[in-house]
């Protein structure tokens, strides 16, 4: 069961223009949404993070939108940089990454590729 | 800036053996956790462990798996009678606290022959 979703296996992207990553949930449980970002022979490394009762959440580079009609979120990174370059995972949490040690549901994962 | 450890990088296992993977979270976490993720597949969520006891389980971890933190700083995984399907990347994560993300080591490497 695919309950949280990222259609795009791979994303090109020019060095300087935004790049906009996609992911859809179906588990309405969910309220807590993380992006991680992952080098090949490295863990995921936490990027940003949005609530339910959010829609947009910034940090830098990264903006997190969360459309909870649609069920859908999104991460733009802009300007996009060389170092940008790897695969992002959404993933997903039904209590808000509180109330318990619950586990993340994580997409299959979009590998960003800046080009220079 | 503090890192989650997990030891060894990589362990290659005979089919029916059991390893244990090893994991040292941030020292003022109270939360872990087990994933792993099968070569091309998701990074899948196994267990996590608060206050000295499993919280919560995937259908995954099953009666071949088991936790342990044996001291205050060592998280533990341990596979009884691996199996070829066992063979992925296992990632240890560890929190601080209830409103915080997870943070993960870089994994071990588990070849199954």
């Amino acid at each position: 069961d695919q309950q949280v979703k990222q259609n795009s296996p791979s994303l090109s992207v020019q060095e300087g223009r935004i790049s906009i990553l996609n992911c859809d949930y179906t588990n309405s449980m969910f309220d807590y949404f993380l992006w991680y970002k992952k080098y090949p022979a490295e863990g995921p490394t936490f990027l940003i993070s949005i609530s339910s009762i959010k829609d947009k959440n910034e940090d830098g580079r990264f903006t997190v939108f969360l459309n909870k009609s649609a069920k859908h979120l999104s991460l733009h990174i802009v300007p996009s940089q060389p170092g940008d370059s790897a695969v992002y995972f959404c993933a997903a949490s039904p209590t808000g990454g509180g109330g318990g040690a619950d586990g993340l549901t994580f997409g299959k994962g979009t590998h960003l590729i800046i080009q220079p | 800036e503090p890192e989650v450890t997990q030891t060894p990088s990589h362990q290659v296992t005979q089919m029916g053996q059991e390893v244990i993977l090893r994991c040292v979270p941030i020292s003022n976490h109270l939360y872990f956790y087990w994933y792993r993720q099968i070569l091309g597949q998701k990074v899948e969520f196994l267990v996590s462990f608060y206050n000295n006891e499993i919280s919560e389980k995937s259908e995954i971890f099953d009666d071949q798996f088991s936790v342990e933190r044996p001291d205050g700083s060592n998280f533990t995984l341990k596979i009884r009678s691996t199996k070829l399907e066992d063979s992925a990347m296992y990632f240890c994560a560890s929190r601080e606290s209830e409103r915080q993300s997870q943070h993960f080591g870089d994994g071990t490497r588990l070849s199954i022959l």
